[in-house]
C-alpha cells in the first residue's frame, strides 16, 4: 500500500512568494495533521482535519498560513506571503480515526527554504 | 496537560553495544497510548510500536524492545547489539483517550539523537 504522499519534496522560494505544499494520504484514512519541524521548535501541530474538516487550526502561526482539504485523498497548506521564519520541514500524516488509539503515518516531508 | 519527556538529548554508542533510549511521560487520564518513532537522517518519521495503558506486557521485535512501566510512567526502548544503520532521531510520543475532545493530538517528546559508530 503506497504511504502518504507528500509534493514538493523541495521548495526553495523567495520571501513574499506564494507556496503552496500538497498531500495525499493513505487510502480509508480519514484523519490528517500538517506539522512543522525546526530545529529551535521541534514537531509543532499546525492543523488537524477529520473527515475534510478542520478541527484544531489553533497551531496555524497567523494568517498568512491556510490549509485545505477538497476531499477525502488530498489536503495543501498554503503560505502566502512566505517569510525566511517559515523555512522548515513540513510532514502531512494521516490516521484511519478520530481516536488517539491508533497511531499516526507520515509523509516523507517537504523541505522549504525562504530566502 | 500531557507532557512526554527524553532526558537523553544524543547518545553515541560503538556498533554491537546495547542502548536504551528513555521516555517518561506525564498524563492525567487513566486511558492513553505511546509511540515510538524514528527519524533517520533522510528525514521522514517511521512509526515503531503503539503501545495501550491498560497492556504493560512488555514486547521485543527483533533488536528491538520497548520497557512499559506504569508505575514509573516510562516506555523505554532498547535496541540490541546495535548497528550503524540504528543512527536516527527517536520520539517517544503520548496521546489520550479522554472524551474532552483532544484525543487527536500526538505530544512528542524532543527526541533523542542516537549515533552508532562503527
Amino acid at each position: 500500500d503506497a504511504g502518504v504522499i507528500q509534493s514538493p519534496r523541495h521548495e526553495v522560494t523567495e520571501m513574499g512568494q506564494e507556496v503552496t505544499l500538497r498531500c495525499k494520504p493513505i487510502s480509508g484514512h480519514n484523519s490528517l495533521f500538517w506539522y512543522r519541524q525546526t530545529m529551535m521548535r521541534g514537531l509543532e501541530l499546525l492543523i488537524y482535519f477529520n473527515n475534510n474538516v478542520p478541527i484544531d487550526d489553533s497551531g496555524m502561526p497567523e494568517d498568512r498560513f491556510s490549509a485545505k482539504m477538497p476531499n477525502a485523498s488530498f489536503s495543501t497548506l498554503k503560505i502566502q506571503p512566505s517569510e525566511p521564519r517559515d523555512s522548515a520541514v513540513y510532514f502531512c500524516a494521516s490516521r484511519r480515526d478520530l481516536s488517539g488509539a491508533y497511531e499516526q503515518y507520515f509523509g516523507p516531508g517537504t523541505r522549504l527554504t525562504v530566502t | 496537560a500531557q507532557k512526554v519527556t527524553q532526558a537523553q538529548t544524543e547518545i553515541s554508542v560503538v556498533e554491537k553495544e546495547d542502548v536504551t533510549l528513555d521516555c517518561v511521560y506525564e498524563t492525567r487520564d487513566t486511558t492513553y497510548y505511546l509511540f515510538w518513532y524514528k527519524q533517520p537522517p533522510s528525514g521522514e518519521l517511521v512509526f515503531l510500536i503503539r503501545r495501550n495503558s491498560f497492556d504493560e506486557q512488555n514486547e521485543i521485535s527483533g533488536r528491538y524492545s520497548w520497557n512499559f512501566q506504569k508505575s514509573t510512567s516510562s516506555f523505554n526502548f532498547t535496541i540490541t547489539a546495535s548497528q550503524v544503520v540504528d543512527s536516527a532521531v527517536y520520539f517517544c510520543a503520548l496521546s489520550e483517550a479522554g472524551s474532552g475532545g483532544s484525543n487527536y493530538k500526538l505530544t512528542f517528546g524532543k527526541g533523542t539523537l542516537l549515533t552508532v559508530n562503527p
